[in-house]
């Protein structure tokens, strides 16, 4: 059974910071790993996706990377922002179905 | 303006009673899904739907009930079978291209068993 892990659970920064957040996943034969933003009591905002065949995916301020082999992506936040403050989860897909990881929720602070 | 819409946004029942839940697209999009968040925690998949008038079961299927008639439409009907259906409850949906599968999500709908 596939399980998704993200370390850290929260994180506090202050504005202006560089940072990486962590998703690790147990079993490499994933479709695509896709990243998300949620905001206290809100649905969840699609940020970037990779595809399996890929190594990164960059979107502004955000850019992704994926190393399937060994069953780990980050999420790298350049140039923080008070407005990036929410919690961010990961997700892998195989077949259609979509595991997620419990997320870790940045706080940046002005 | 696409999208998904999910009502009530604030949900409240009776223990013993039955509650569903929308969800509707305008996407075109062949595959939805229910998911349940319990605070601080991910999500886990309730059912899942590829194509109209078929769906699985996920993870936590037990208390749950869905159809799909409509390809824009994935209700979700929360039976007094399950037990603590206190949680937050988000539909999401996809085009289903090859191995990519990109979720997009509706607002989601806070269930609260009085």
């Amino acid at each position: 059974k596939q399980e998704v892990t993200q370390i850290p659970a929260a994180l506090s920064v202050p504005e202006g910071e560089n940072l990486v957040l962590n998703c690790s996943f147990t079993d490499s034969a994933i479709y695509n790993l896709q990243w998300f933003r949620q905001d206290p009591g809100k649905g969840l905002t699609s940020l970037l996706l990779i595809q399996s065949s890929q190594r990164e995916q960059t979107s502004g301020r955000l850019n992704a990377s994926l190393d399937k082999s060994s069953g780990r992506s980050t999420l790298y936040i350049a140039a923080s922002q008070p407005g990036d403050s929410a919690t961010y989860l990961c997700a892998v897909s195989v077949a259609g179905k979509s595991t997620f990881g419990d997320g870790t929720t940045l706080t940046v602070k002005p | 303006d696409g999208g998904i819409t999910q009502s009530p946004k604030y949900l409240f029942r009776k223990e013993g009673q039955n509650v569903t839940l929308s969800c509707e697209q305008n996407l075109n999009h062949d595959a939805m899904y229910w998911y349940r968040q319990d605070p601080g925690q991910g999500l886990r998949l309730i059912y899942y739907s590829q194509i109209v008038n078929d769906f699985q079961k996920g993870d936590i299927a037990e208390g749950y009930s869905v159809s799909r008639e409509k390809k824009e439409s994935f209700p979700l009907t929360v039976t007094s079978a399950q037990k603590n259906p206190t949680a937050f409850y988000l539909c999401a949906s996809s085009i289903l291209q090859g191995t990519v599968n990109e979720q997009f999500f509706g607002p989601g709908t806070r269930l609260t068993v009085l």
